[in-house]
């Protein structure tokens, strides 16, 4: 069962935060998180493990909480290379793989 | 010094015909991966390899069918294409479990006209 984002899409000025969530009704054992531009490839951000860590990766950070079942991608002073669409996975090692949520659409304007 | 390659990068074709895409990796990684990125974007797994054995396989149609002659490749055949087939397929590669991060390739675009 995929795990839920929200929102589906924001549009920021340059300089503004955002904050994205991604939520499952299944036990996570990890959260990944990718960033994908338009017609490239998603390419890995961060992973966090269960525990309640955060972490953080220039100006973008996240925390996960695993008795919510939920994560959060934090982005600060965003900048235009900010842009894309930004994908949490969750993995069951029962199962063995990754299942990514549908995606929530960052626009970053000057 | 490319991590995980695919080629072709864009392939269009008709209905009925078969057609392959190629995977990859040369980062040493035990586990590869074929996702499908559908025009809203969602991503889904289809298979998964550890070490040349099929270890998901997602409800894909018979007519996928994926071949991994060793741990650093991984193809996809594709037999009597469907307009539904239309697509981006991602191979991907990670070290398996899961503390370890997917590397995607950079996609094939499947056009079925």
């Amino acid at each position: 069962q995929q795990p839920v984002q929200s929102p589906q899409a924001v549009i920021l000025r340059e300089g503004e935060d955002a904050v994205i969530n991604c939520s499952s009704s299944k036990a996570l054992y990890s959260v990944h998180w990718y960033r994908q531009k338009h017609g490239e490839a998603p390419v890995f951000l961060m992973i966090l493990l269960k525990g309640g860590e955060q972490k953080g990766h220039e100006k973008i950070s996240a925390s996960f909480n695993e008795k919510k079942q939920q994560s959060s991608l934090y982005l600060t002073a965003s900048q235009l290379s900010y842009s894309g669409t930004y994908f949490c996975g969750t993995e069951n090692p029962d199962a063995g793989k990754s299942t990514f949520g549908d995606g929530t659409t960052l626009t970053v304007k000057p | 010094d490319t991590a995980v390659s695919q080629t072709p990068k864009y392939l269009v074709t008709q209905m009925g015909n078969d057609k392959s895409i190629k995977c990859e990796q040369n980062l040493g990684h035990d586990t590869m991966y074929w996702y499908k990125q559908d025009s809203k974007k969602f991503l889904k797994i289809m298979f998964s390899y550890n070490n040349k054995e099929l270890i998901i396989n997602e409800t894909v149609p018979n007519r996928f069918s994926p071949k991994s002659p060793d741990k650093a490749h991984l193809n996809l055949h594709i037999n009597s294409l469907e307009l539904g087939d239309s697509a981006v397929y991602f191979c991907a590669s990670s070290l398996g479990g899961v503390r370890s991060p997917l590397h995607f390739g950079n996609g094939t675009r499947l056009t079925v006209t």
